[in-house]
């Protein structure tokens, strides 16, 4: 069964407009992580933020913000003002036993000029 | 520290031949993990090492694969024969005992013909 769906396949938007990717996960266990990491056009895998079960503050990090829900299982990644260098494959994974980490299938963010 | 060295960077084969992809984790992280990505399949899980010991390999996908990690700062993935469905990028990564953030390679790209 899949544990970490990303509904939005492709998003594309215009430079500046406000963008927000979704993540819904499944899992039994009461500890568990959360994370994003993102895949430029270079091919790369960049950590971006990890999340506990235990910590449902939202975050925010320059124009990146997470918005954490766990009564709908979702950890949401949103980018303000998008800029082209946003441009990149966006993935959400999921850690539950704290050893393996599995990931969604991946949004596509393009952002045009 | 140099991060997560994987060689080669792009391998092109013809079926059935012998594949061997390596890794060189980050000195002192004691986990290693292998993942595949392909269009279709996303990134998978295929195998992971807990201080050098194989812990979870039920996502190589079948007895064609194989993985080992002779000491802490080498891991091979080892495919043979080749067919042209393993082409994919096959991403090392790997993380310390007290953080389950994975740092991942650049991965290599097999392209099998």
């Amino acid at each position: 069964a899949q544990k970490v769906t990303q509904a939005q396949t492709e998003i594309s938007v215009v430079e500046k407009e406000d963008v927000t990717l979704d993540c819904v996960y499944e899992t039994r266990d009461t500890t568990y992580y959360l994370f994003w990491y993102k895949q430029p056009p270079s091919g790369e895998l960049v950590f971006l933020i990890r999340r506990n079960s235990f910590d449902e503050q939202n975050e925010i990090s320059g124009r990146y913000s997470w918005n954490f829900q766990k009564s709908t299982s979702s950890f949401n990644f949103t980018i303000t003002a998008s800029q082209v260098v946003d441009s990149a494959v966006y993935f959400c994974a999921l850690s539950e036993k704290k050893n393996d980490m599995r990931f969604g299938a991946g949004t596509r963010l393009t952002v045009k000029p | 520290d140099a991060g997560v060295i994987q060689s080669p960077r792009h391998e092109v084969t013809e079926m059935g031949q012998e594949v061997t992809l390596r890794c060189k984790p980050i000195s002192g992280h004691d986990y290693l993990f292998w993942y595949r990505q392909t269009m279709m399949r996303g990134l998978e899980l295929l195998i992971y090492f807990n201080n050098n010991v194989p812990i979870d390999d039920s996502g190589m996908p079948e007895d064609r694969f194989s993985a080992k990690m002779p000491n802490a700062s080498f891991s091979t993935l080892k495919i043979q024969p080749s067919e042209p469905r393993d082409s994919a990028v096959y991403f090392c990564a790997s993380r310390g005992s007290g953080a389950n953030v994975l740092t991942f390679g650049a991965g290599s790209r097999l392209t099998v013909l």
